[in-house]
């Protein structure tokens, strides 16, 4: 079946915009996370969805960040008043979240550029 | 807390040469699980191995291999015989067992160049 699909795939904001980015899972994955890759670094954990429910939000670097999943199905990232620093590829993945920590398969990433 | 290292930040061979990539990790939890992620130069995470705590037995996957010591905290990728489509950059990742508790803690990565 289809892989986990993000878009946009590229964006680029001026400082001070909002954006949203969005991901949509693989079809029946009941978990679905987001992750930040900045320039040469590995990736850093944001949040985490279970169905609708964000059992773990700690992830996220400040109050400008948000997310929310409806339908337990696509997930939007929100970053409000965007900030240079927020310059990263934007990583969603999903899994089936059983009875344990499952395989997460990754979407292609939004590459965010702020000006 | 969970951590991970990957001490090797890049690392270049010659094509057909084997290369072993190493990972270190720290956690308190005696259930976790273990991955192996490559990331090509097109930057999409390809899921590459998950290993349970429990499971100690080393794996081979065509001319991947994966030696899991639980001993020495470590969970290193041997690629026999490279090839240039192995240029990527490998990610190790941890996370510790239990419903509601998903996130994957990651390495820094190490980059792999495999020179023709």
């Amino acid at each position: 079946g289809a892989g986990v699909s993000q878009s946009p795939s590229n964006k680029v904001t001026e400082k001070g915009k909002d954006v949203e980015l969005r991901c949509d899972p693989i079809s029946g994955h009941t978990a679905l996370y987001w992750y930040r890759q900045r320039l040469g670094q590995g990736l850093e954990f944001l949040i985490y969805f279970q169905g609708n429910s964000a059992p773990d939000k700690s992830g996220l670097p400040s109050d400008r960040f948000s997310a929310e999943r409806t339908g337990e199905s696509v997930s939007t990232l929100t970053i409000q008043r965007t900030q240079q620093e927020d310059s990263a590829v934007y990583l969603c993945a999903s899994s089936l979240a059983r009875r344990g920590p499952e395989t997460q398969y990754f979407g292609p990433g939004t590459r965010l550029l702020v000006l | 807390a969970q951590k991970v290292t990957q001490a090797q930040t890049e690392i270049s061979v010659v094509e057909k040469e084997d290369v072993t990539l190493d990972c270190v990790y720290e956690t308190r939890d005696t259930t976790y699980y273990l991955f192996w992620y490559k990331q090509p130069p097109s930057g999409e995470l390809v899921f590459l191995i998950r290993r349970n705590s429990f499971d100690e037995q080393n794996e081979i996957s065509g001319r991947y291999s994966w030696n899991f010591q639980k001993s020495t905290s470590s969970f290193n990728f041997t690629i026999t015989a490279s090839q240039v489509v192995d240029s990527a950059v490998y990610f190790c990742a941890l996370s510790e067992g239990g419903f509601g508790n998903e996130k994957l803690t990651f390495g820094t990565g190490t980059r792999l160049t495999i020179i023709p």
